[in-house]
């Protein structure tokens, strides 16, 4: 199985500042038809997860653009470029490439300093 | 919008049974592959098991291979979780998502005596 590690796993930042969460996988998730399929999810306190970034870099519908995913092979990152209240929450990254299982990170707590 | 909402949740004593639903609304759901993913209190998420679209195939994790079966009705735009053998670990919030992981709201399963 592919093992998702994230750091950091607690991440205290002052709104309006800059944050990055890191997520390495244990091997390379370009997948077979060329694409990658690692996936950010932001959890809310009291919400159900929802998806923030597909394939490492495409932002949802309705997602602010002051979200990002970049990276390849092993190593990929989420940033979002100046935090706000309403990003307070658990980040994961997950990946579909090789699969099953589907394999999510250990998740990052944002909150604010 | 799509719209995923589980129900079956409760408590169970160990070796007990339950079945969770998942009824589907807003988009064409038998063209989708459907997951189970599950999410312990104050930890992270666990794949649980995938159906695509048409049934023809399931996938299990590990965890609860043997133990768990997926599947579902597209006429009644229905994911279904028949949990047999449930043990303590078992304990979690249970999601269902579309094949993109879009996530519904989750119910609540308790395995305790």
């Amino acid at each position: 199985d592919v093992v998702m590690t994230q750091s950091p796993l607690s991440l205290p930042v002052t709104l309006g500042q800059p944050a990055s969460i890191s997520c390495r996988s244990s091997q390379s998730l370009v997948y077979s038809d060329g694409n990658t399929y690692l996936n950010w999810f932001q959890q809310r306190p009291g919400q159900s997860p929802r998806r923030l970034i597909y394939k490492v870099s495409n932002r949802e519908s309705g997602v602010p653009d002051r979200f990002s995913g970049s990276g390849s092979g092993t190593d990929f990152t989420l940033k979002i470029s100046g935090v706000e209240a309403e990003d307070v929450g658990v980040y994961y990254c997950m990946q579909g490439s090789h699969w099953p299982p589907w394999t999510f990170g250990q998740g990052t707590k944002v909150e604010i300093k | 919008q799509v719209q995923l909402v589980e129900s079956g949740g409760g408590v169970v004593q160990p070796g007990g049974s339950l079945r969770l639903s998942c009824v589907a609304s807003g988009f064409t759901f038998s063209t989708y592959g459907m997951h189970w993913v599950r999410q312990t209190l104050g930890k992270g998420l666990e794949w649980v098991a995938f159906i695509r679209n048409d049934g023809s195939n399931e996938y299990y994790a590990d965890s609860v291979k043997g133990r768990f079966t997926i599947s579902r009705d597209n006429s009644k735009n229905t994911l279904y979780l028949q949990m047999n053998s449930l043990r303590t670990e078992d304990t979690a919030v249970y999601y269902c998502a579309r094949g993109d992981f879009s996530w519904g709201l989750g119910t609540m399963v308790t395995v305790s005596s």
